[in-house]
Protein backbone atom coordinates (compact mmCIF):
# COMPACT_ATOMS: atom_id res chain seq x y z
CA UNK A 1 0.00 0.00 0.00
CA UNK A 2 1.32 3.46 -1.16
CA UNK A 3 2.08 5.72 2.03
CA UNK A 4 3.54 8.73 0.48
CA UNK A 5 1.56 10.57 -2.49
CA UNK A 6 3.55 13.04 -4.49
CA UNK A 7 1.98 16.25 -6.21
CA UNK A 8 1.50 17.47 -8.52
CA UNK A 9 2.17 14.29 -11.04
CA UNK A 10 3.70 16.30 -13.29
CA UNK A 11 5.60 19.63 -13.60
CA UNK A 12 7.38 21.94 -15.77
CA UNK A 13 9.42 24.72 -15.65
CA UNK A 14 12.03 27.15 -17.26
CA UNK A 15 15.51 26.68 -15.68
CA UNK A 16 16.13 29.30 -13.66
CA UNK A 17 12.81 29.42 -12.01
CA UNK A 18 11.99 27.26 -8.51
CA UNK A 19 10.38 23.77 -8.36
CA UNK A 20 7.90 23.03 -5.70
CA UNK A 21 6.86 19.44 -5.17
CA UNK A 22 4.55 18.28 -2.36
CA UNK A 23 4.70 14.73 -0.65
CA UNK A 24 1.64 13.54 1.81
CA UNK A 25 1.34 10.63 3.72
CA UNK A 26 -1.07 8.53 6.29
CA UNK A 27 0.02 7.18 9.29
CA UNK A 28 3.12 8.28 11.53
CA UNK A 29 6.83 7.79 10.46
CA UNK A 30 10.04 8.30 11.75
CA UNK A 31 11.60 10.06 8.38
CA UNK A 32 11.09 10.95 5.62
CA UNK A 33 13.53 11.20 2.51
CA UNK A 34 13.06 12.20 -0.95
CA UNK A 35 14.97 10.41 -3.90
CA UNK A 36 15.48 11.87 -7.43
CA UNK A 37 15.45 9.45 -10.58
CA UNK A 38 16.52 10.09 -14.07
CA UNK A 39 14.83 8.45 -16.73
CA UNK A 40 15.41 4.55 -16.46
CA UNK A 41 17.83 4.79 -14.24
CA UNK A 42 18.41 3.70 -10.23
CA UNK A 43 17.11 6.41 -7.48
CA UNK A 44 19.59 8.70 -5.92
CA UNK A 45 19.17 9.54 -2.08
CA UNK A 46 18.79 13.59 -2.04
CA UNK A 47 17.95 14.51 1.45
CA UNK A 48 16.47 12.76 4.70
CA UNK A 49 14.40 14.68 6.82
CA UNK A 50 13.63 12.89 10.67
CA UNK A 51 10.04 13.81 12.36
CA UNK A 52 11.15 16.40 15.02
CA UNK A 53 12.61 18.28 11.74
CA UNK A 54 10.74 20.97 10.48
CA UNK A 55 13.30 21.93 7.71
CA UNK A 56 16.75 20.84 6.01
CA UNK A 57 18.68 22.46 3.59
CA UNK A 58 21.22 20.36 1.05
CA UNK A 59 22.55 22.99 -1.31
CA UNK A 60 19.66 23.99 -3.66
CA UNK A 61 17.34 21.87 -2.09
CA UNK A 62 15.08 22.74 0.83
CA UNK A 63 12.92 20.48 2.65
CA UNK A 64 10.49 21.72 5.33
CA UNK A 65 8.23 18.84 7.23
CA UNK A 66 4.84 19.14 8.73
CA UNK A 67 3.88 16.37 10.92
CA UNK A 68 0.56 17.87 11.81
CA UNK A 69 -0.59 18.08 8.15
CA UNK A 70 1.32 14.66 7.55
CA UNK A 71 2.97 16.49 4.56
CA UNK A 72 6.63 17.31 3.27
CA UNK A 73 7.53 19.88 0.50
CA UNK A 74 11.20 19.86 -1.60
CA UNK A 75 12.05 23.04 -3.28
CA UNK A 76 14.78 22.91 -5.65
CA UNK A 77 15.77 26.98 -6.38
CA UNK A 78 17.29 28.10 -9.58
CA UNK A 79 16.36 24.93 -11.50
CA UNK A 80 18.20 23.57 -13.85
CA UNK A 81 17.97 21.58 -17.72
CA UNK A 82 19.83 18.56 -15.32
CA UNK A 83 17.16 18.80 -12.72
CA UNK A 84 14.85 16.99 -15.00
CA UNK A 85 14.09 13.50 -13.52
CA UNK A 86 11.24 12.32 -11.45
CA UNK A 87 11.23 13.20 -7.60
CA UNK A 88 10.31 10.60 -5.21
CA UNK A 89 9.63 10.71 -1.30
CA UNK A 90 9.60 7.62 1.01
CA UNK A 91 8.89 7.13 4.64
CA UNK A 92 9.86 4.77 6.61
CA UNK A 93 6.47 2.16 7.65
CA UNK A 94 6.41 3.22 10.88
CA UNK A 95 7.96 0.17 12.69
CA UNK A 96 10.94 -1.15 14.27
CA UNK A 97 12.54 -2.32 10.84
CA UNK A 98 12.11 1.08 9.26
CA UNK A 99 11.43 -0.32 5.33
CA UNK A 100 11.02 2.68 2.81
CA UNK A 101 7.58 3.13 0.91
CA UNK A 102 7.84 5.39 -1.99
CA UNK A 103 5.19 7.05 -3.38
CA UNK A 104 4.68 7.38 -7.40
CA UNK A 105 6.78 9.99 -7.89
CA UNK A 106 6.87 14.21 -9.58
CA UNK A 107 8.38 14.23 -13.10
CA UNK A 108 9.76 17.35 -13.26
CA UNK A 109 10.53 18.89 -16.70
CA UNK A 110 12.99 21.91 -16.55
CA UNK A 111 13.12 23.41 -20.06
CA UNK A 112 16.65 25.54 -21.49
CA UNK B 1 32.71 0.06 -10.12
CA UNK B 2 29.09 0.72 -9.15
CA UNK B 3 28.32 0.22 -5.34
CA UNK B 4 25.48 -1.79 -6.17
CA UNK B 5 25.59 -3.83 -9.44
CA UNK B 6 22.55 -5.40 -10.99
CA UNK B 7 22.93 -8.23 -13.40
CA UNK B 8 21.45 -8.66 -16.08
CA UNK B 9 20.41 -4.98 -17.04
CA UNK B 10 18.10 -6.34 -20.04
CA UNK B 11 16.69 -9.21 -20.14
CA UNK B 12 13.44 -10.78 -22.46
CA UNK B 13 12.08 -14.31 -21.46
CA UNK B 14 9.30 -16.53 -22.35
CA UNK B 15 5.69 -17.08 -19.95
CA UNK B 16 6.70 -20.21 -17.62
CA UNK B 17 10.36 -19.96 -17.93
CA UNK B 18 12.65 -19.85 -14.88
CA UNK B 19 15.01 -16.49 -14.29
CA UNK B 20 16.99 -14.93 -11.73
CA UNK B 21 18.53 -11.40 -11.24
CA UNK B 22 21.28 -11.03 -9.32
CA UNK B 23 22.68 -7.92 -6.88
CA UNK B 24 25.77 -7.66 -5.50
CA UNK B 25 27.40 -4.64 -3.34
CA UNK B 26 30.41 -3.03 -2.48
CA UNK B 27 29.24 -1.43 0.45
CA UNK B 28 29.72 -3.48 3.17
CA UNK B 29 25.70 -2.86 3.81
CA UNK B 30 23.77 -5.07 6.11
CA UNK B 31 20.28 -5.05 4.22
CA UNK B 32 19.20 -5.52 1.20
CA UNK B 33 16.00 -5.22 -0.94
CA UNK B 34 14.38 -5.74 -4.31
CA UNK B 35 11.81 -3.46 -5.68
CA UNK B 36 9.26 -3.32 -8.62
CA UNK B 37 8.62 -0.01 -10.25
CA UNK B 38 5.60 -0.18 -12.86
CA UNK B 39 4.75 3.04 -14.95
CA UNK B 40 2.34 5.09 -12.67
CA UNK B 41 2.75 2.72 -9.47
CA UNK B 42 6.08 3.81 -7.90
CA UNK B 43 8.14 1.45 -6.07
CA UNK B 44 6.86 -1.55 -4.46
CA UNK B 45 8.73 -3.97 -1.81
CA UNK B 46 9.14 -7.50 -2.99
CA UNK B 47 11.13 -8.65 -0.44
CA UNK B 48 13.91 -7.62 2.16
CA UNK B 49 16.80 -8.80 4.20
CA UNK B 50 18.50 -7.51 7.03
CA UNK B 51 21.75 -10.14 7.33
CA UNK B 52 22.53 -13.21 5.51
CA UNK B 53 20.31 -15.92 5.58
CA UNK B 54 17.37 -13.61 6.60
CA UNK B 55 14.47 -13.05 4.22
CA UNK B 56 11.68 -11.25 4.72
CA UNK B 57 8.25 -10.97 2.51
CA UNK B 58 7.21 -7.44 1.35
CA UNK B 59 4.02 -6.00 -0.32
CA UNK B 60 4.20 -8.22 -3.39
CA UNK B 61 6.31 -11.14 -2.92
CA UNK B 62 4.02 -13.75 -4.64
CA UNK B 63 5.25 -15.33 -7.47
CA UNK B 64 9.10 -14.37 -6.39
CA UNK B 65 11.48 -15.85 -4.26
CA UNK B 66 14.88 -14.18 -2.70
CA UNK B 67 17.99 -15.73 -1.35
CA UNK B 68 20.89 -14.45 0.49
CA UNK B 69 23.50 -16.61 0.95
CA UNK B 70 26.17 -13.75 1.20
CA UNK B 71 26.09 -10.24 3.18
CA UNK B 72 27.27 -8.53 -0.56
CA UNK B 73 24.63 -10.90 -2.71
CA UNK B 74 20.98 -11.07 -3.26
CA UNK B 75 19.67 -12.92 -5.66
CA UNK B 76 15.55 -12.60 -6.61
CA UNK B 77 13.99 -15.54 -9.05
CA UNK B 78 11.18 -15.97 -10.55
CA UNK B 79 10.08 -19.02 -10.41
CA UNK B 80 7.57 -19.31 -13.37
CA UNK B 81 7.35 -15.69 -15.24
CA UNK B 82 4.11 -15.01 -15.87
CA UNK B 83 3.50 -11.33 -18.41
CA UNK B 84 2.28 -8.96 -15.64
CA UNK B 85 6.03 -9.63 -14.11
CA UNK B 86 7.03 -7.26 -17.16
CA UNK B 87 8.54 -4.20 -14.82
CA UNK B 88 12.10 -2.57 -13.79
CA UNK B 89 13.51 -4.39 -11.22
CA UNK B 90 15.91 -3.08 -8.58
CA UNK B 91 17.80 -3.53 -5.93
CA UNK B 92 18.92 -1.83 -2.79
CA UNK B 93 21.43 -1.70 0.25
CA UNK B 94 21.43 0.25 3.49
CA UNK B 95 23.26 0.38 6.84
CA UNK B 96 21.29 -0.27 9.57
CA UNK B 97 23.50 2.12 11.52
CA UNK B 98 23.75 4.77 9.09
CA UNK B 99 20.05 5.70 8.39
CA UNK B 100 20.45 9.29 7.79
CA UNK B 101 22.47 8.21 4.31
CA UNK B 102 19.16 6.42 3.06
CA UNK B 103 18.96 3.47 0.40
CA UNK B 104 21.67 3.24 -1.97
CA UNK B 105 20.27 1.49 -5.53
CA UNK B 106 21.46 -0.57 -8.64
CA UNK B 107 21.10 0.71 -12.19
CA UNK B 108 18.07 -1.54 -12.35
CA UNK B 109 17.34 -4.66 -14.36
CA UNK B 110 14.42 -4.97 -17.11
CA UNK B 111 12.52 -7.22 -17.50
CA UNK B 112 10.12 -8.26 -20.26
CA UNK B 113 8.12 -11.53 -20.05
CA UNK B 114 6.46 -12.21 -23.31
Amino acid sequence: SQQGEEDPQALSIQEGENATMNCSYKTSINNLQWYRQNSGRGLVHLILIRSNEREKHSGRLRVTLDTSKKSSSLLITASRAADTASYFCATDDGGSQGNLIFGKGTKLSVKP
Amino acid sequence: DADVTQTPRNRITKTGKRIMLECSQTKGHDRMYWYRQDPGLGLRLIYYSFDVKDINKGEISDGYSVSRQAQAKFSLSLESAIPNQTALYFCATSDSQRHHHGYTFGSGTRLTVV
